[in-house]
């Protein structure tokens, strides 16, 4: 069974500067997909990137980035020039990339992320 | 982008009564859609892996004769809520997942809510 543990339960962050989330999971599987999905008050998940474990280069989506570590088994969110919509509570995610599309996620608990004006 | 829709957005009953939540995946086919049920800032649990033509996978711990799911076609899975409860009251949201570009990714619905009086 799979793991996934965000230790940040709350984070802050004034607009226009950096923040860091961490995610760390566990798993035997050696083919598989992260993601970090983003649920704002509004609480539609919406996902902010993806990374395919047998990648080495860390995805990038605009302002969001990745440090994916596979050995030591961490998967962080950057996110540059924080702006006041980036409020919400992230997850962390891990899905096996096995057979098909049809594999489930394993959720971290969350990391509210506030962008203070 | 994938699209998925819920309906209803909210819904309140009574207790005793059931309530069917509809999963639509509106411009893709989903063999595969899962049902999650979040509490009030916490993580997404998953409860039960519908499958299309075939008998949906419930997580542990989730009754299979209170959450009955039904996957009749290709792009919509029910939930049917029966006999519901006030302890039932809960955030529901499905997805789809989707493989685009070779890679595989969670697409979800904007989520249901439901009050059990």
């Amino acid at each position: 069974a799979q793991t996934v543990t965000q230790s940040q339960p709350e984070m802050s962050v004034q607009e226009a500067e950096t923040v860091t989330l961490s995610c760390t999971y566990d798993t035997s599987e050696n083919n598989y997909y992260l993601f970090w999905y983003k649920q704002p008050p509004s609480r539609q998940m919406i996902l902010v990137i993806r990374q395919e474990a047998y990648k080495q280069q860390n995805a990038t989506e605009n302002r969001f980035s990745v440090n994916f570590q596979k050995a030591a088994k961490s998967f962080s969110l950057k996110i540059s020039d924080s702006q006041l919509g980036d409020t919400a509570m992230y997850f962390c995610a891990f899905m096996k990339h096995v057979g098909g599309a049809g594999n489930m996620l394993t959720f971290g608990g969350g990391t509210r992320l506030m962008v203070k004006p | 982008g994938a699209v998925v829709s819920q309906h209803p957005s909210w819904v309140i009953c009574k207790s005793g009564t059931s309530v069917k939540i509809e999963c639509r995946s509106l411009d893709f086919q989903a063999t595969t859609m899962f049902w999650y049920r979040q509490f009030p800032k916490q993580s997404l649990m998953l409860m039960a892996t519908s499958n299309e033509g075939s008998k949906a996978t419930y997580e542990q711990g989730v009754e299979k004769d209170k959450f009955l799911i039904n996957h009749a076609s290709l792009t919509l899975s029910t939930l049917t809520v029966t006999s519901a409860h006030p302890e039932d009251s809960s955030f529901y949201i499905c997805s789809a997942p989707l493989r685009l570009a070779a890679a595989d990714t969670q697409y979800f619905g904007p989520g249901t809510r439901l009050t059990v009086l």
